[in-house]
């Protein structure tokens, strides 16, 4: 079985644009998660979708957004980026939300510039 | 707020040297613990899951306990591609994934 994809798999934008990420789950997975993860803060919670709609978020601002599609592929995006917004973006799958465990996929790397 | 601790946050080992590496949490509803695996610019890799205090798993050389306040990653005869950041998370009651920052294990052959 394929495991989670995202693209593009390297980014680099400049201050001010807006970006956006794409993941595709595990084939039967419903549930997906999204994550930040830099080396002062480690992995955190950005949001979690099942069923097309956001079932929880994590502390960041408005400017992060996410969706999911009725194929359970989500995408998330990120308005007026900031240099801070540099890291590795993963996305996890799992099958049902909740205590499921959740498969990673390898991640987009985004610098902004 | 719930917070996940992992120690220590760095550790080499010379080959074949067993050691533990530990994750605690706050005692607030745990409702399920995740070991995961990650290399240098990859995603986590998973490796265990736990859900009740005295539950163990094992794999190879690794091997997950887990108690009511923390849990024990315990690698045995480690070999160097064991070297990696290993990462404990927390699935608490407001059902976010907490993850503590991890141990960056290396492994000397």
């Amino acid at each position: 079985k394929a495991g989670v994809t995202q693209t593009p798999r390297y980014l680099i934008k400049t201050r001010g644009q807006q970006v956006t990420l794409s993941c595709s789950p595990i084939s039967g997975h419903r549930s997906v998660s999204w994550y930040q993860q830099t080396p002062g803060q480690g992995l955190q919670f950005l949001f979690e979708y099942f069923s097309e709609t956001q079932r929880n978020k994590g502390n960041f601002p408005g400017r992060f957004s996410g969706r999911q599609f009725s194929n359970s592929r989500s995408e998330m995006n990120v308005s007026t980026l900031e240099l801070g917004d540099s890291a590795l973006y993963l996305c996890a799958s799992s099958t049902n939300p909740g205590t499921d465990t959740q498969y990673f996929g390898p991640g987009t790397r985004l610098t902004v510039l | 707020e719930d917070q996940v601790t992992q120690s220590p946050e760095a550790l080499r080992l010379q080959e074949g040297e067993s050691s533990s590496l530990n994750c605690s949490y706050t005692v607030s509803g745990l409702r399920g613990l995740f070991w995961y695996r990650q290399d240098p610019g990859k995603g986590p890799e998973f490796l265990f899951t736990l859900y009740s205090a005295g539950e163990e798993k094992e794999k190879e050389r690794l091997k997950a306990t887990l108690t009511k306040k923390e849990s024990f990653l315990h690698i045995t005869a480690p070999k160097p591609e064991d070297s990696a950041t290993y990462l404990c998370a927390v699935f608490f009651g407001n059902e976010k994934l907490t993850f503590g920052t991890g141990t960056r294990l290396t492994i000397i052959p």
